[in-house]
């Protein structure tokens, strides 16, 4: 079974600084999804971005960027020039390519705080 | 973009009644939709999930015969907590799959029941 692990409970960063969040996964499949989505205190689910294991190349979105490592089965989110609105809950997920089995496993979710 | 309703967005209910919750595909189609829970300050779970026009596919340990799941059209899945407890308070989150157009197997989500069981 897949399962997606966010060691960061919580973390902090300057406002305009750059952030780092990680994630790493178990898979024995070779085609899938990697994404991180944002929940604000809205509690709206909301995709920041999206990672195709067959690419090579690391997605990015705007302030966005991901570090996908595929042998080392880790998937981090790099936040730059952090702003407040960035502050929410970030949860690193998984999802099959297979129609079949496309459910989507959560991480636990990494609380970032952005410091005024 | 493709939206995701919920409706209601809070209700609260007596113990021993039994709550629907909608969720709509509002410009797309969908023939799958994912069933949710999520605990404060926890992450989202898998409950269910629901196929257009066939029985819904649930995961170990959810109680079928308590979270009824409903998916009778392409746009609208409901999921009826029955005979609710306190300790199903909680937040229900339901996601639709779009398998057409220009977001192909995407999934979104929609904004959320909290549940809140007196």
């Amino acid at each position: 079974a897949q399962t997606v692990t966010q060691s960061q409970p919580e973390m902090s960063v300057q406002e305009a600084e750059t952030v780092t969040l990680s994630c790493t996964y178990d898979t024995s499949e070779s085609d899938y999804y990697l994404f991180w989505y944002k929940q604000p205190p809205s509690r709206q689910m909301i995709l920041v971005i999206r990672q195709e294991a067959y690419k090579q190349q690391n997605a990015t979105e705007n302030r966005f960027s991901v570090n996908f490592q595929k042998a080392a089965k880790s998937f981090s989110l790099k936040i730059s020039d952090s702003q407040l609105g960035d502050a929410a809950m970030y949860f690193c997920a998984y999802r099959s390519e297979q129609e079949r089995d496309d459910k989507i496993i959560f991480g636990k979710g990494t609380r970032l705080h952005i410091l005024p | 973009g493709a939206v995701v309703s919920q409706h209601p967005s809070r209700v609260i209910c007596k113990s021993g009644t039994s709550v629907k919750i909608e969720c709509r595909s509002l410009d797309f189609q969908a023939t799958t939709m994912f069933w949710y829970r999520q605990f404060p300050k926890q992450s989202l779970m898998l409950m269910a999930t629901s196929n257009e026009g066939s029985k819904a596919t649930y995961e170990q340990g959810v109680e079928k015969d308590k979270f009824l799941i409903n998916h009778a059209s392409l746009t609208l899945s409901t999921l009826t907590v029955t005979s609710a407890h306190p300790e199903d308070s909680s937040f229900y989150i339901c996601s639709a799959r779009d398998l057409t157009g220009w977001s192909y197997n995407e999934q979104f989500f929609g904004p959320g029941t909290r549940l809140t069981v007196l």
